[in-house]
């Protein structure tokens, strides 16, 4: 079976680093994107961006461009998302997901992160 | 940035009945293929959201056929048939004929 399987959830202030994680298993890792997005109460899902473990190719959503990086590491099938700097409006729930290269559909998501930044 | 306007926001149904959920694009979502680039998830109570739809009306395996989608122009619509306790949660529609992909708002689906 495919999955996905997320790091747990992390308490950080701001300003400092953190990067958060999705573990895949039961497919060919570099065939699909991951894609990354965020959950508030407030905006409701969003679309952070997607990374392509193929060639590390990213595409990142406005409002998080520069401000997070994404990166896969092929030989554990696993992708990251990096804050070098968290801001406390950066609190949410982050989920990754498999995406379609045919059709950019997210087909299967992981439990989710909770990230919370607070002083 | 293609803006999708969810409506209703809220949708509580009488199991057994129909319900149709709207999500209206700011742009159309056809793509050079000729499929509609628009998906359907659904986030259960305390879950991640889950594929229903895509490519417009395509349903996710497993998908029961009581799901549908229609389109008039920019407007899709999701219809329920026979709404069952298992339906409940929020759904969303989302674009992604152009980055940055979009959701929409979403929209809570209770049993009354």
């Amino acid at each position: 079976d495919v999955q996905l399987v997320q790091s747990g959830a992390d308490v950080k202030k701001p300003g400092e680093s953190l990067t958060i994680s999705c573990k895949t298993s039961g497919y060919s890792f570099t065939t699909m994107w991951i894609t990354w997005v965020r959950q508030t109460p407030a905006k409701g899902l969003e679309w952070v961006g997607r990374i392509d473990p193929a060639d590390s190719h990213t595409d990142y959503g406005p409002s998080f461009q520069g401000h997070v990086t994404f990166s896969a590491d092929t030989s554990i099938t696993t992708a990251y998302l990096h804050w070098p700097s968290l801001e406390a409006s950066d609190t949410a729930l982050y989920y990754c997901a498999i995406t379609s290269r045919q059709s950019d559909t997210l087909m299967l998501w992981g439990q989710g992160a909770l990230v919370t930044v607070s002083s | 940035d293609i803006v999708l306007t969810q409506s209703p926001l809220s949708l509580p149904v009488t199991p057994g009945e129909s319900a149709s959920i709207s999500c209206r694009s700011s742009q159309s979502l056809l793509h050079s293929n000729g499929y509609n680039s628009l998906d359907w998830y659904l986030q259960k109570p305390g879950q991640s959201p889950q594929l229903l739809i895509f490519l417009g009306s395509h349903r996710a395996p497993g998908v029961s056929d009581r799901f549908s989608v229609s389109r008039s122009g920019t407007d899709f619509t999701l219809k329920i048939s026979r709404v069952e306790a298992e339906d409940v949660g929020v759904y969303y529609c989302m674009q992604v004929l152009e980055t940055p992909f979009t959701f929409g708002q979403g929209t809570r689906l209770e049993i009354k």
